[in-house]
């Protein structure tokens, strides 16, 4: 069954220090998303993707965050200068349209500790 | 803003029982769909049970169904027959249709144990 991957499943970076996080959506999806759930606490979303552009984007999404899909296959997400608080679980999602009748594919998530 | 609360933090059940999780959400939208999803230790959300707004009846998968009262706002969501493995985090979100962006809006999770 296809599925989303996320690479790495953990990620250990230094305060102030850049970060990508990278995903690869299901082959035929054209709709991609990131979310970030901190430890005990709700998942939010961060942003949307298609089109090569952003559809949407969060207040959490500041400058700091950028989102690419470099080479057709990949959905990176960077954070270019890290904070303690961005301590989270990011999800990356990916689903074949944007309603409600196709269903959002969640990867396993990936971890990042900021020390 | 759309917001979606999950009064239950955490809920307990035997298993073979049936067990109900609560959800309330606001908006003033009128298309739209509500979703389970349970997220076991693993971590990875799992779609469980979706709902369009439109419809009246309440859907159903297998073991789970939910209730939902689109004038009271809420969407509950019954697990009959509980097993083990149903042991998970289940999140209640909501997708507003106007945008077409397909951003989902979660509420804090309730955290379901069903004990042997």
């Amino acid at each position: 069954e296809p599925e989303v991957t996320q690479t790495p499943s953990h990620q250990v970076t230094q305060m102030g220090q850049e970060v990508i996080l990278r995903c690869v959506p299901i082959s035929n999806h054209l709709y991609f998303y990131w979310y970030r759930q901190i430890l005990g606490q709700k998942v939010e979303f961060l942003v949307s993707f298609y089109n090569n552009e952003i559809s949407e984007k969060s207040e959490i999404f500041d400058d700091q965050f950028s989102v690419e899909r470099p080479d057709g296959s990949n959905f990176t997400l960077k954070i270019r200068s890290t904070k303690l608080e961005d301590s989270a679980m990011y999800f990356c999602a990916s689903s074949e349209g944007y309603g409600g009748r196709t269903e959002a594919f969640f990867g396993q998530g990936t971890r990042l500790t900021v020390v | 803003a759309q917001t979606v609360t999950q009064s239950q933090p955490e809920m307990s059940v035997q298993e073979a029982e049936t067990v109900t999780l609560s959800c309330t959400y606001d908006t003033s939208e009128n298309n739209y769909y509500l979703f389970w999803y349970k997220q076991p230790p693993s971590r990875q959300m799992i779609l469980v049970i979706r709902q369009e707004a439109y419809k009246q009846q309440n859907a159903t998968e297998n073991r789970f169904s939910v209730n939902f009262q689109k004038a009271a706002k809420s969407f509950s969501l019954k697990i009959s027959d509980s097993q083990l493995g149903d042991t998970a985090m289940y999140f209640c979100a909501f997708m507003n249709l106007a945008g077409n962006t397909g951003k989902l809006i979660f509420g804090q999770g309730t955290t379901l144990q069903v004990k042997p």
